[in-house]
């Protein structure tokens, strides 16, 4: 069974600072999903990717499938960026393939 | 719809109370998956259907879950006799295959979850 850690599991920032969750996990996958998470809220997917890296708007994720590493990077930080952050495994064991992280709970303050 | 909707998205249930949580995936999506939430935690899988077939519920926490999806759209997950560890917020995604090897490769929407308080 793939483990997936998430650092840190909480971080509070100020409004503008770089902010980076890291997430590993210990078997090969096909894919990572990252996913945010509201408060009151559902999930929506931000990103799945396989290699290398993917940007949009100010969320850049990378991934480093030789070291079983993946980052989610946050640029000029935004009290609406507030939310939890979650990657998913995907490693095709199981139905949906996906073990999740315990997400990161990031707050900005402005 | 534009989305995965879910409701109720607020349960208030007293111990021993059944409960029956609706999904209404996106039109069209083959795929449905449940998930159970608790403070805290990560998603954690609970069964799939693909179409009406309920291909896997190895996640179900006990034989008081169950969950159907009778035509292959609409879906509930019911709680039968609720018990305080029942407290969760449900989850529920639909998605389609993105053509790749793996199942886990679905490009998956989900819905923003329905959450069960039992007293």
């Amino acid at each position: 069974k793939n483990e997936v850690e998430q650092s840190p599991q909480n971080l509070t920032a100020q409004e503008g600072e770089f902010i980076t969750i890291n997430c590993s996990y210990s078997v090969g996958i096909s894919a990572l999903h990252w996913l945010q998470q509201h408060p009151g809220g559902g999930i929506v997917s931000l990103f799945m990717l396989s290699s290398g890296k993917k940007k949009h708007g100010r969320l850049i994720a990378t991934i480093n499938i030789q070291e079983k590493h993946s980052s989610l990077h946050i640029t000029a930080s935004h009290p609406r960026d507030s939310a939890v952050y979650i990657c998913a495994a995907v490693s095709g064991g199981g139905a949906d393939g996906l073990t999740f992280g315990k997400g990161t709970h990031l707050i900005i303050q402005p | 719809g534009a989305g995965v909707s879910q409701s109720p998205r607020y349960k208030v249930a007293k111990r021993g109370q059944d409960v029956a949580l609706r999904c209404d995936p996106i039109s069209g999506h083959v795929s449905l998956f449940w998930y159970q939430q608790a403070l805290g935690q990560g998603p954690e899988f609970l069964t799939y259907f693909q179409n009406e077939a309920q291909l896997d519920k190895s996640g179900l926490p006990s034989d008081r879950f169950f969950a159907e999806r009778p035509e292959g759209s609409v879906s509930t997950l019911k709680i039968q006799r609720t018990q305080q560890e029942d407290s969760a917020v449900y989850l529920c995604a639909s998605g389609v295959f993105s053509g790749t090897v793996f199942p886990g490769a679905n490009v998956l929407t989900f819905g923003a979850g329905s959450r069960l308080t039992v007293l």
